[in-house]
């Protein structure tokens, strides 16, 4: 059964330090995206990828989050420094996805839940 | 800024009785999918609708895609404690980026 799975899944940091998140998409897919999930503003997309490279990191704060894919079967986010305000919970998602398609779908990890104090 | 709203954002009812959830656009979307997330998981795809008018059912839930492709409607009939959780509507666009528009979700709680 193909998944996406992140580490860590729980993290509690201080102010100031780096963060690391996972992702290891499912074995095929092309494009690979993370979210940001808070109360307030809901499922919010920071960045993605398509061969690994980036497409649009728009949704991302550019001074402290940088999103790299290494190879194909690791996708990072980290958060250097950390503030309270990135407390939040970061997904992951992969998909195939192909112009001859007329949709794609994503399939998500568990997330990883940070906290930063 | 291309929006989905979803109405209502929270709802809480009483196992048996059935709901409407609703998801509109000002924008057109080649496609619009729901997703059901639960508590510390991540969102779990339900179903795409790609057609103006399509319906589709899954078990107790039926799907509803708009005529204009602007809006869509997800009813469940008879709820059960296990449809408690988040869901999410999200619309792709025709050039198929693989990039969806995800609204704000509604939170659905079913009490026994």
């Amino acid at each position: 059964d193909a998944r996406v799975t992140q580490t860590p899944r729980h993290k509690v940091t201080e102010m100031g330090q780096e963060v690391t998140m996972r992702c290891q998409p499912i074995l095929g897919h092309n494009t690979v995206f993370w979210y940001r999930q808070t109360m307030m503003q809901g499922l919010e997309l920071l960045a993605y990828f398509r061969n690994r490279a980036p497409l649009d990191d728009s949704g991302m704060p550019k001074d402290r989050f940088s999103a790299e894919m290494p190879d194909a079967t690791l996708a990072t986010l980290k958060i250097q420094p950390s503030e309270p305000r990135d407390s939040a919970v970061y997904f992951c998602a992969s998909g195939l996805v192909l112009r001859t398609l007329r949709y794609n779908e994503q399939f998500f990890g568990p997330g990883t839940r940070l906290t930063v104090l | 800024t291309q929006l989905l709203e979803q109405s209502p954002q929270f709802l809480s009812i009483q196992e048996g009785e059935n709901l409407t959830v609703y998801c509109n656009s000002s924008s057109v979307f080649s496609s619009l999918q729901w997703y059901r997330q639960e508590p510390g998981e991540g969102p779990v795809l339900l179903v795409t609708v790609v057609t103006g008018g399509e319906v589709k059912k899954l078990k107790r839930l039926t799907f509803q895609f708009g005529d204009a492709r602007k809006d869509s409607s997800l009813h469940i009939t008879a709820a059960q404690p296990g449809d408690t959780g988040l869901y999410l509507c999200a619309g792709g666009r025709s050039s198929n980026t693989g990039k969806l528009i995800f609204g704000q979700g509604t939170t659905l709680q079913v009490k026994p």
